[in-house]
């Protein structure tokens, strides 16, 4: 069974950095392109990151260009969101999820909540 | 500018069935789309990929009650005979360029 399991979340000042992490079980991690999307308190889904199999291609959204830095570990099953220079607007909580070969979404974690607050 | 449009909200009755619609932007017509589906408090959950033809590929476990269907550049999501848990926030997804783009989500009340 797959399962994605995010960490490294909490409550942070503006201008501090955090790192989340994703840990993934029940499928070969070193074979999927994986990503990061986030969701601002009662807001809908905004993607973040991407970052093929083999870290040879990494994107961001706009918003995030920059401050973030998406990297993965494939020898530990890992994702991780180096984030930046953090802003009030960046608080939300923040999705690990698999993409296919066709790139659309197919499991996603629970989420790790940031928060951004002076 | 590749954009996903979905109304707001939608509501149905308990039993009965609802089509929700994703609108893809102009020039955009033949991408594919993929729908999720995010209950209260949850994470969100995988339901189907739909191509521009209709055709779909639904996620593990994912009850037949749940289809998609698709017309020029809508994409939709129907489920027939509405439970209480199908109460959520349902959004579509698509990719190109190397970029994700999510639609706004419609928020289902079942009555």
């Amino acid at each position: 069974e797959v399962h994605l399991v995010e960490s490294g979340g909490g409550l942070v000042k503006p201008g501090e950095s955090l790192r989340l992490s994703c840990t993934a079980s029940g499928f070969t991690f070193s074979s999927y392109n994986m990503n990061w999307v986030r969701q601002a308190p009662g807001k809908g889904l905004e993607w973040v990151s991407s970052i093929s199999s083999s870290s040879s291609y990494i994107y961001y959204a706009d918003s995030m260009k920059g401050r973030f830095a998406l990297s993965r570990d494939n020898a530990k099953n890992s994702l991780y969101l180096q984030m930046n220079s953090l802003r009030a607007e960046d608080t939300a909580v923040y999705y690990c999820a698999r993409a296919t070969s066709s790139n659309n979404f197919d499991y996603w974690g629970q989420g790790t909540l940031v928060t951004v607050s002076s | 500018q590749l954009v996903l449009t979905q109304s707001p909200s939608a509501s149905a009755s308990l039993g009965a069935s609802v089509k929700l619609t994703c609108t893809l932007s102009s020039g955009h017509s033949s991408y594919v789309i993929a729908w999720h589906q995010q209950q209260p408090e949850k994470g969100p959950r995988y339901l189907m990929k739909l191509n521009s033809d209709g055709s779909h590929t639904k996620g593990d476990g994912i009850p037949d009650r749940f289809s998609g269907s698709s017309s020029g550049a809508e994409r939709y999501l129907t489920i027939s005979s509405l439970q209480s848990e199908d109460e959520a926030d349902y959004y579509c997804q698509t990719w190109g360029s190397g970029i994700h783009v999510f639609g706004g989500g419609t928020q289902l009340t079942v009555l």
